[in-house]
């Protein structure tokens, strides 16, 4: 099983400023991972797929990069509505699909 | 693209449970569908998978469930199902349907593109 591991666990950010979150696979998942977003009482929303393919509707500010095992998910211009918990999360060697335990994004 | 979940609720330990996800606004037949779920105050734990019947239909599942849950789907109503058996207190989550988008390049791999809004399994004596 692919341990996917987060860092950091919680991150304050000021409103328009840059956030950068790290996920980290324990062994090589290619570009097969996931970036979603969760809010309070919500259910996890795909934002980027493939390491850096925005899903539909999702801004650009949003953006991934990296793989192998070191992926990136950047913030620009932090709004409002990005304050949520990121999680990563692998398909490439399935099952099980594995998620990371998560970042917090709060507003500094 | 629409999921709904539905047959969560507070049941004691050892009972049985069924979940449903009525889904809408895209072609059932075409997907797979996953169920992942999330233990309050935690994170997103996958637990089971089927495939479309084009690609076999077959299942798979989280150790964590395996031999006391069963997913299945019927494609005739565009709903997938999770049947919750032997159920454990650890089972306690919130438990989101998903759609799974499969991609074949190098090897086949699919990801969860849509989510529904969960339902609560609470199991408790």
């Amino acid at each position: 099983e692919i341990v996917m591991t987060q860092s950091p666990a919680t991150l304050s950010v000021s409103p328009g400023e840059r956030a950068t979150l790290s996920c980290r696979a324990s062994q090589s998942v290619s570009n097969n991972l996931a970036w979603y977003q969760q809010k309070p009482g919500q259910p996890p929303r795909l934002l980027i797929y493939n390491a850096y393919i925005r899903a539909t509707g999702v801004p650009a500010r949003f953006s991934g990069s990296g793989s192998g095992t070191e992926f990136t998910l950047t913030i620009n211009s932090l709004q409002s509505e990005d304050f949520a918990v990121y999680y990563c999360q692998q398909y490439n060697n399935w099952p099980p699909w594995t998620f990371g335990q998560g970042t917090k994004v709060e507003i500094k | 693209v629409q999921l709904v979940e539905s047959g969560g609720g507070l049941v004691q330990p050892g009972r049985s449970l069924r979940l449903s996800c009525t889904t809408s606004g895209f072609t059932f037949g075409d997907y797979a569908m996953t169920w992942v779920r999330q233990a309050p105050g935690k994170g997103l734990e996958w637990v089971a998978f089927i495939r479309s019947k084009t690609y076999t239909g077959t299942t798979d599942y989280a150790a964590s469930v395996k031999g006391r849950f069963s997913v299945s789907r019927d494609d005739s109503k565009s709903i997938a199902y999770l049947q919750m058996n032997s159920l454990e207190t650890e089972d306690t989550a919130v438990y989101y349907c998903g759609r799974a988008t499969r991609l074949a390049i190098s090897g086949v791999v699919y990801y969860f593109d849509f989510w529904g809004q969960g339902t609560l399994v609470t199991v408790s004596s």
